[in-house]
């Protein structure tokens, strides 16, 4: 089925250390996203990407990197994970076209402790 | 900044009527409507592209007003699976592409 495809699903990390958390898409979008979501916040842009080989910051990049790896993966990295970053992480992609909303992943539930 | 909705909640019964508006203090050049159920992805519902435009997804429309900077969602007759929380949002545009920024969201609960 086309979509989006976010691994892993469920995360538990201790303090201080790393991961990466993987996104691709199989829709030939252009633009891709990182949003975290939590309680009574909405979702908050962590970082994007409009187009291959492009990376761009959003409201909340402090503690994350990103790797737009190719037109189809974009990777979010905590190189030394806080407990301020449990979350729910959402990534989303979008196409050219107007008229076209973004098409999110099905999201990481991810608890630092 | 994220744009403001209001209310923050809502509690109907099937077949009333609800509005959730949205307004923003930066000047919207689109507004997006998204909802999300209660553990899952957020899904797209209408996008409204010019000041003035109304959309309609089944009995759920949209109306923007450019000039005022506002969006109002209009829920008719609502129905159990309209519950949810419902995500008002603006795309950001500069230099290096566009990103939409989302409001706090309305959470919708419609009961039999």
């Amino acid at each position: 089925n086309a979509g989006v495809t976010q691994t892993p699903k469920f995360q538990v990390l201790k303090t201080g250390q790393s991961m990466t958390l993987q996104c691709a898409q199989d829709m030939n979008h252009n633009s891709m996203y990182w949003y975290r979501q939590d309680p009574g916040m909405g979702l908050r842009l962590i970082y994007y990407s409009a187009s291959e080989g492009t990376t761009d910051k959003g409201e909340v990049p402090n503690g994350y990197n990103v790797s737009r790896l190719n037109k189809r993966e974009f990777s979010l990295r905590l190189e030394s994970a806080a407990p301020s970053q449990t979350s729910v992480y959402f990534c989303a992609s979008r196409g050219y076209l107007q008229g076209y909303g973004y098409t999110f992943g099905s999201g990481t539930r991810l608890t630092v402790v | 900044q994220q744009p403001v909705q209001s209310p923050q909640a809502v509690i109907l019964r099937e077949g009333e009527d609800a509005v959730i508006n949205c307004s923003s203090s930066k000047a919207l050049y689109s507004v997006h409507w998204y909802r999300q159920k209660h553990g899952e992805a957020p899904v797209f519902l209408m996008i409204l592209l010019k000041g003035g435009e109304q959309k309609g997804h089944e009995k759920i429309s949209a109306s923007f007003n450019e000039k005022k900077q506002q969006s109002s969602l209009y829920l008719t007759a609502s129905q159990l699976s309209y519950s949810g929380t419902y995500f008002c949002t603006y795309q950001e545009v500069n230099q290096a592409g566009t990103a939409l920024i989302f409001g706090k969201g309305t959470t919708l609960s419609v009961s039999s």
